[in-house]
């Protein structure tokens, strides 16, 4: 049972530069969802889905789309990427709003 | 809009003795609350809930949270620490809504 699978685990890329992120969950969970990681300020949540065909913004939307593939996956785009976007990069997935997250091991991206 | 503090960046505590992480919380409405560690390079790793109920909340590893509505806090102890509890702690709140807030993190250091 692999729980949250995220890839790729490190990324480089240049401003400007466009990547896709993608996570996958064999939970069967309803809701999943996308944060970043910085230091000293916690988890903050980029977007959210609900459930299978729905999305909707977080805290800090700007500069991302996410794509609900289906019940599995959640893909997070950087269209042109920038500096301020250097982070690390957390899926996630629950069974119900009140369930406990599980979490994927993190993406580990630097824009230069 | 809701937010989470955990007023100590870093806990100090020996191995064998006591811990606490502290943490308050402001939200709308009935709070649901969470504990997650995060161990280096990995995701984050639920500990514990507080939905409704009684007011201690025992979790995984001997991790155990008081819920106090008065105080609005949920601080996270431990009778006796581990070095192998050496970690970054968060403390979490959501609403009925979907959003789940994190606070900052605190990391804890036990020494042997």
């Amino acid at each position: 049972n692999a729980g949250v699978t995220q890839t790729p685990k490190f990324q480089v890329l240049k401003t400007g530069q466009s990547m896709t992120l993608q996570c996958a969950q064999d939970m069967n969970h309803n809701s999943m969802y996308w944060y970043r990681q910085d230091p000293g300020m916690g988890l903050r949540l980029i977007y959210y889905s609900a459930s299978e065909g729905t999305t909707d913004k977080g805290e800090v939307p700007n500069g991302y789309n996410v794509s609900r593939l289906n019940k599995r996956e959640f893909s997070l785009r950087l269209e042109s990427a920038a500096p301020s976007q250097t982070s690390v990069y957390f899926c996630a997935s629950s069974a119900n709003g009140v369930s406990p997250l599980h979490f994927g091991n993190g993406t580990r991206l630097t824009v230069t | 809009a809701q937010s989470v503090a955990q007023p100590e960046d870093q806990v100090n505590v020996a191995e064998g003795n006591p811990l606490t992480v502290k943490c308050t919380y402001s939200v709308s409405g009935n709070p649901y609350l969470f504990w997650y560690v995060q161990y280096p390079n990995r995701g984050l790793q639920f500990l514990l809930k507080y939905i409704t109920g009684d007011n201690l909340v025992k979790g995984s590893y001997g991790f155990e949270a008081e819920f106090n509505k008065s105080q609005t806090s949920f601080h996270l102890k431990k009778p006796s620490a581990l070095v192998s509890d050496s970690a970054l702690y968060f403390c979490a709140v959501k609403n009925a809504g979907n959003m789940l807030t994190f606070g900052g993190g605190t990391r804890l250091m036990v020494k042997p």
